[in-house]
């Protein structure tokens, strides 16, 4: 079946400091990624929809010079999380879909723990 | 707006339980609606899917049937074992990208 492999799995990074995410699709082209952020006991918030090859569209509130997404190829989408704060400190989980529709099927990554000291 | 409606845990159960999480959404149109399983630590799983009004969904002991006239999406297992604690979310799709209920955990105790 299809897998998307989420990496790392965990960080601890210095307040101020830069960290990416990884998100590959491994046996499937991903034309849609998907990024959530979850708060610990709480649901997942759409971040960003990116399309490989274009700009990602972000969620209202979601701040796109902070949270940087690369989707430069049909297996890899990046999330950046640039000058990092406390509050940035959360559980990041990507999906992958080789369509926008849910009838393609999404299937998601394992999730990065993020926190930021 | 669309929304995701689903029980608030924490749901606690002996082992060979009945079980049933609620679920209702606010959509226009005629959405995919969707289990998800999230265990301890890990990414969010598949659990079960029904795209039409009067599907029903099942996998591994769950199931839950799209209720048009109710815009319910019920998930039931009939006898719960440890191994289910995990928290488990609703969805629906239409045509934007999934929107998620809050979750409901579930703890199994033996």
């Amino acid at each position: 079946g299809a897998v998307v492999s989420q990496h790392p799995s965990w960080v601890i990074c210095k307040s101020g400091t830069s960290v990416k995410i990884e998100c590959r699709s491994l046996d499937f082209q991903a034309t849609t990624m998907f990024w959530y952020r979850q708060f610990p006991k709480q649901s997942l918030m759409l971040m960003a929809t990116s399309n490989e090859g274009s700009k990602a569209t972000y969620e209202q509130g979601v701040e796109k010079d902070k949270f940087l997404i690369n989707h430069a190829s049909l297996t890899l989408s990046t999330l950046t999380v640039t000058s990092a704060h406390p509050e940035d400190s959360s559980f990041y989980i990507c999906s992958a879909s080789s369509g926008l529709l849910a009838n393609y099927g999404y299937t998601f990554g394992s999730g990065t723990r993020l926190t930021v000291v | 707006g669309n929304s995701v409606t689903q029980m608030e845990g924490p749901v606690t159960l002996s082992e060979e339980a009945f079980l049933t999480i609620n679920c209702t959404y606010t959509a226009t149109g005629y959405p995919s609606l969707f289990w998800y399983v999230q265990y301890p630590g890990e990414g969010l799983q598949l659990l079960l899917k029904a795209t039409k009004a009067d599907d029903k969904g099942s996998n591994k002991g769950f199931e839950a049937t799209y209720r048009k006239e109710t815009t319910s999406f019920h998930l039931e297992k009939g006898s719960v074992q440890v191994s289910d604690s995990a928290v488990y979310f609703c969805a629906h799709q239409g045509n934007t990208p999934l929107v998620f209920g809050k979750g409901t955990r579930l703890s199994v105790i033996a």
